[in-house]
């Protein structure tokens, strides 16, 4: 089956950096994306990786290695408005049914002062 | 601001009843996505249509339809309502059907609820 897993809850501290991890399991591979969403809200768009490595944007970074169907974000200099739900999605094969996204559940990031 | 819409923001409901919503997706994208998403649970993909057609089935229940229009907005109907079908309901629009590189962007959903 297709599966995405991610870390349910995440603390962290104003200032730090935190890395949220995602694994995949899913039937072929066309990228990989990573929204944010405030509780209530509408998930926005953060990151697409599609090759190998790291990809950077301002304080949030994204990484991916398909070889072991894995990602990160890497958020630095948290503020106290990230906290919120970070979602990873895969896109499988691109073909049919499959090119819908498999979403996460999400990790909830709580940042304390 | 994504400039996908959604309406309405909110509404409330009784069981048995039939709603509709409504989104209406980006300049000059082609692609509408629909999701419930329930209170501390994942996006649930329901539907999406292409340029008219449908192009990809989820977990859409047989009481749920959805349609997308000529003018590419799409309208998502939730008929014989139940308490369960509480939740935020999200649109999503994209570029394209679903290539690689095509990223999906949300509107602000509506947030039903049946009481």
């Amino acid at each position: 089956g297709q599966n995405i897993d991610q870390p349910t809850e995440m603390t962290a501290t104003e200032g730090a950096i935190v890395q949220i991890n995602c694994t995949y399991q899913t039937s072929g591979f066309n990228g990989l994306f990573w929204y944010q969403q405030h509780a209530g809200e509408a998930p926005t768009f953060l990151s697409y990786n599609v090759l190998d490595g790291l990809e950077e944007k301002g304080r949030f970074s994204s990484f991916l290695s398909r070889s072991k169907g894995y990602s990160y974000l890497l958020l630095k200099e948290l503020q106290m408005k990230d906290s919120a739900s970070y979602l990873c999605a895969v896109r499988g094969d691109n073909a049919g049914n499959n090119r819908k996204l498999i979403w996460g559940l999400g990790t909830s990031l709580a940042v304390n002062p | 601001d994504s400039g996908v819409t959604q309406t309405p923001k909110h509404l409330i409901t009784a069981t048995g009843q039939r709603v509709t919503l409504r989104c209406s997706p980006r300049s000059g994208d082609l692609s509408v996505y629909w999701y419930q998403q329930s209170l501390d649970q994942g996006l649930q993909f329901l539907i999406q249509y292409y340029n008219g057609e449908e192009r990809a089935k989820g977990n859409i229940l047989e009481r749920f339809s959805a349609q997308q229009f000529p003018d590419l907005h799409s309208e998502l109907n939730l008929s014989s309502l139940e308490l369960g079908d509480s939740a935020l309901y999200f649109c999503a629009s994209s570029a394209r059907g679903g290539s690689s590189t095509d990223t999906q962007y949300f509107g602000p959903g509506t947030r039903l609820t049946v009481l």
